[in-house]
């Protein structure tokens, strides 16, 4: 099956940092990526669907200016948290989509763990 | 708006029995996909099985089968001669056939396997 790669897998950062978290397809073109959060024992939340080459599109509740997503290439979406601080501290999950194809075919990366000090 | 409900919380199955997690959604549409996404302590999310609405047959991936009713709107996961590897969250969930590619996922079911 595909391959859904992120990076870091975890990370730590002072309040007020910014920090970038990485979604690749490894051996797939994904049109659409997808951007979860997941609080301990909880589900998947949807933060944004992003779209290579256009603007992402954010859930409501989810800040914009605090959640820049980029879908710059095919391959490649990055999630960057804005100002962090503890409250975005959280598991954070990309998918990717396999284009072009009618059942679902989204392949989950393994998680970005934010811990914000 | 399309929901998904499991009202299982947490489930225990002696090893190699046999075990049905329940979920129930709500939807206007005809058509649209189910599936059942289970979710290790490694958190990496893996699919379990898919089911598309306008089959009638229930899917089946080896240990793992569904049943699928559409009427009721019911989509349970049965595992049969359960392994400790089994052991994860399971999380049953809708995606329209016709809008965009949003998973919805409901709020999981803890399934713990005894050994």
């Amino acid at each position: 099956g595909a391959v859904v790669s992120q990076h870091p897998s975890w990370v730590i950062c002072k309040s007020g940092t910014s920090v970038k978290i990485e979604c690749r397809s490894l051996d797939f073109q994904a049109t659409t990526m997808f951007w979860y959060r997941q609080f301990p024992k909880q589900s998947l939340m949807l933060m944004a669907t992003s779209n290579e080459g256009s603007k992402a599109t954010y859930e409501q509740g989810v800040e914009k200016d605090k959640f820049l997503i980029n879908h710059a290439s095919l391959t490649l979406s990055t999630l960057t948290v804005t100002s962090a601080h503890p409250e975005d501290s959280s598991f954070y999950i990309c998918s990717a989509r396999v284009p072009f194809s009618r059942a679902d075919t989204q392949y989950f990366g393994p998680g970005t763990r934010l811990t914000v000090l | 708006a399309q929901t998904v409900t499991q009202s299982q919380p947490e489930m225990s199955v002696q090893e190699a029995e046999t075990v049905t997690l329940s979920c129930t959604y709500d939807t206007s549409e005809s058509d649209y996909y189910l599936f059942w996404y289970k979710q290790p302590p490694s958190r990496q999310m893996i699919l379990v099985i898919r089911q598309e609405a306008y089959k009638q047959q229930n899917a089946t991936e080896n240990r793992f089968s569904v049943n699928f009713q559409k009427a009721a709107k019911s989509f349970s996961l049965k595992i049969s001669d359960s392994q400790l590897g089994d052991a994860a969250m399971y999380f049953c969930a809708y995606r329209s056939a016709y809008r965009d590619d949003k998973i919805i996922f409901g709020k999981g079911t803890r399934l713990h396997i005894l050994p």
